[in-house]
């Protein structure tokens, strides 16, 4: 069965700065997708950015980037320029073939002014 | 907005009453999901169904059931709920194929049982 290990429960930044939020995976597939969500205050799962596993080229959208590595099956996210709208909770998940999305158990983010 | 529409937001029930979660989408997806999240531990994935079949059941009690008349509507009918069955229940869709694959949630239901 497919696991995904997000080992920071908390993390805080100082707005403007950048932090890097961590997660791994456990597969034995070769072709997946690996995503991170993000869940503010409001509850909205809402996607932050999506990496699939054939593609050798990190994934980036504006402020957010992956640093993706598969043979070490890790995926972590960096947000640059941090803002505090970005305090929320972020899910790193992991979708297999038949469309079956595992999520790890979330890293709470805290943006300090 | 991400199109995908829960109703309704917040419902209180007792162990004997019966009541119903609404998801919609507007997005024109094939596949769609309800999750269970409770508090302290990962989403967990309950039904999956592509093209309005059920094709993923993960072992949920059948005090859950879930309904699916077209690929836009999707229902979790409650009966004799637990308390630990109180949790928010999120609703996503996607359209399932090659280079597609990525999921909408709604805002969720969040479920107290007393």
């Amino acid at each position: 069965a497919q696991t995904v290990t997000q080992s920071q429960p908390e993390m805080s930044v100082q707005e403007a700065e950048t932090v890097t939020l961590s997660c791994t995976y456990d597969t034995s597939e070769s072709d997946y997708y690996l995503f991170w969500y993000k869940q503010p205050p409001s509850r909205q799962m809402i996607l932050v950015i999506r990496q699939e596993a054939y593609k050798q080229q990190n994934a980036t959208e504006n402020r957010f980037s992956v640093n993706f590595q598969k043979a070490a099956k890790s995926f972590s996210l960096k947000i640059s320029d941090s803002q505090l709208g970005d305090a929320a909770m972020y899910f790193c998940a992991y979708l297999t073939s038949g469309s079956r999305l595992t999520f790890g158990e979330g890293t709470q983010l805290t943006v300090n002014p | 907005e991400t199109g995908v529409t829960q109703t309704p937001r917040h419902l209180v029930m007792g162990m004997t009453n019966k009541k119903s979660l609404k998801c919609e989408q507007h997005l024109g997806h094939n596949a769609m999901y309800w999750y269970k999240q409770s508090a302290k531990k990962p989403l967990e994935l309950m039904f999956v169904y592509s093209l309005e079949e059920r094709v993923e059941n993960n072992s949920v009690p059948s005090r859950f059931s879930p309904e699916c008349p077209n690929s836009s509507h999707l229902f979790l009918h409650l009966h004799t709920l637990q308390p630990e069955d109180s949790a928010l229940y999120l609703c996503a869709s996607s359209q399932v194929g090659r280079g597609s694959e990525k999921l909408f949630f709604g805002s969720g239901t969040q479920l107290s049982v007393l």
